[in-house]
């Protein structure tokens, strides 16, 4: 069984600071995909990354996937309270069947 | 366009009650599935299907049932309802990148069960 693990957890912060959230695993991913989630609503995919090393920008949300494909983190520029909610990422396996991490929530204070 | 729709958008069941969450999705989309969400858990894979007429479990099959006889529908059936059923549930359609489109996933709005 594949597996992945974000961290942190949990995280609050100020209006305006950075951040950077991570998701790993000891397993190689086809793909990888972040998604948000708000409260009483079901995930929005964010972004999609196949490649290696690959990095992809959203505004002030970017992107990594790994070299190997193992790992991937969300870093978010001058976090803004509508960033609030829960992160979870996603890794493409075999069958075509993604495998979710556990989710970081995330509160931005204004 | 609806995208992925669910309901009931919440149930409270007994223990050993069955019933059958709907889904539905208006985007021709092949790939459809099941996921439960607990806290802490991220979503699990319960079932899922490539195409109508063709189902496969995921990663906690046990208690649930699928069917799949049209592309828009995928409904999912609690067969006896027990307590650690509580959860929410997500259905969702995908369709998948081809050259340099990316693989998209839609989730529904989710139901929330309550199994006393």
């Amino acid at each position: 069984t594949q597996l992945l693990e974000q961290s942190p957890q949990f995280l609050s912060i100020q209006e305006g600071e950075n951040l950077t959230v991570y998701c790993n695993s000891s397993s190689v991913f086809s793909s990888l995909q972040w998604y948000r989630q708000e409260p009483g609503e079901g995930p929005v995919l964010l972004v999609t990354v196949v490649t290696g090393g690959e990095v992809k920008k959203l505004k002030r949300l970017t992107f990594q996937f790994g070299d190997a494909r193992k790992d991937s983190s969300l870093h978010i520029t001058a976090a803004q309270p509508g960033d609030t909610g829960l992160y979870l990422c996603a890794g493409g396996g075999a069958g075509n069947m993604l495998t979710f991490g556990g989710g970081t929530r995330l509160m931005v204070k204004p | 366009n609806a995208g992925v729709t669910q309901t009931p958008k919440f149930q409270v069941l007994k223990t050993g009650q069955s019933m059958t969450l709907q889904c539905a999705q208006d985007m021709n989309h092949e790939y459809m599935s099941w996921y439960r969400q607990d806290p802490g858990m991220g979503l699990r894979l319960i079932h899922y299907s490539v195409g109508a007429g063709i189902t496969d479990q995921g990663e906690v099959p046990n208690g649930y049932n699928v069917s799949r006889s049209t592309t828009e529908d995928f409904p999912l059936r609690l067969l006896s309802a027990a307590p650690s059923q509580t959860s929410v549930y997500f259905c969702a359609s995908r369709i998948f990148g081809r050259g340099r489109a990316p693989d998209t996933q839609y989730f529904g709005p989710g139901t929330r069960l309550t199994v006393l």
